[in-house]
């Protein structure tokens, strides 16, 4: 079975430029979860989607941050513009409300340069 | 708010030792979830281990086990006849049960662990 897929795996964009992270998520899953990981912060949520509609987006650092969820099987995480402090890689998650356990992809390292 | 301490930010063990991370959290939640994942040099994160607050017994994954202490609040990972690929920061995670099923994890800062020869 497929895992929960990311796009880029690595970004490197300048400063002011826009990024878009993509997501597609283990197929039947209704949880979809945005996180980014820092040597200060740690693990944090940006913001997690539930059959497609956004539940909790109190972790989206300001503004410039936003995401989506089209459909069932697609999410993005928009940064416009894009500065220096938000490198990180970035994590998506699934999970299915049956199992509550989510699995990650594989991460997009992004450096804004 | 849930917060997730573990203490431990570098381990070592040798090939085929047992080594065990520890893991303390809080809440006043009586019925949550824990967690350890794996993240190699790669990355990725990989679910190593679930444990479920209202179950007493400790989940087993093969050679991976967990001491889970409710009214301790810990839940430490034990490794067993470690293998090089072992390698990795081990994160520990807290998530709340609720009607919905679904909530952010809460991690841990994580703890390096090297298995040398």
């Amino acid at each position: 079975d497929a895992g929960v897929i990311q796009s880029p795996r690595h970004e490197v964009t300048e400063m002011g430029q826009e990024v878009t992270l993509r997501c597609k998520p283990i197929s039947g899953h209704d949880y979809l979860f945005w996180y980014r990981q820092t040597m200060m912060r740690g693990l944090e949520l940006l913001i997690y989607f539930n059959n497609n509609v956004p539940i909790d987006d109190s972790g989206m650092p300001e503004d410039r941050f936003s995401a989506k969820m089209p459909n069932a099987s697609f999410s993005t995480l928009k940064i416009q513009p894009s500065e220096p402090r938000d490198s990180a890689v970035y994590f998506c998650a699934s999970s299915s409300s049956a199992r509550n356990t989510q699995y990650f992809g594989p991460g997009t390292r992004l450096t804004v340069l | 708010a849930q917060t997730v301490t573990q203490s431990q930010p570098e381990m070592s063990v040798q090939e085929a030792e047992t080594v065990t991370l520890s893991c303390t959290y809080d809440t006043s939640e009586s019925n949550y979830y824990l967690f350890w994942y794996k993240q190699p040099p790669s990355r990725q994160m990989i679910l190593v281990i679930r444990q479920e607050a209202y179950k007493q017994q400790n989940a087993t994954e093969n050679r991976f086990s967990v001491n889970f202490q409710k009214a301790a609040k810990s839940f430490s990972l034990k490794i067993s006849d470690s293998q090089l690929g072992d390698t990795a920061m081990y994160f520990c995670a807290f998530m709340k049960h609720t009607t919905s099923n679904g909530y952010a994890l809460n991690f841990g800062k994580g703890t390096s662990l090297l298995v040398t020869p």
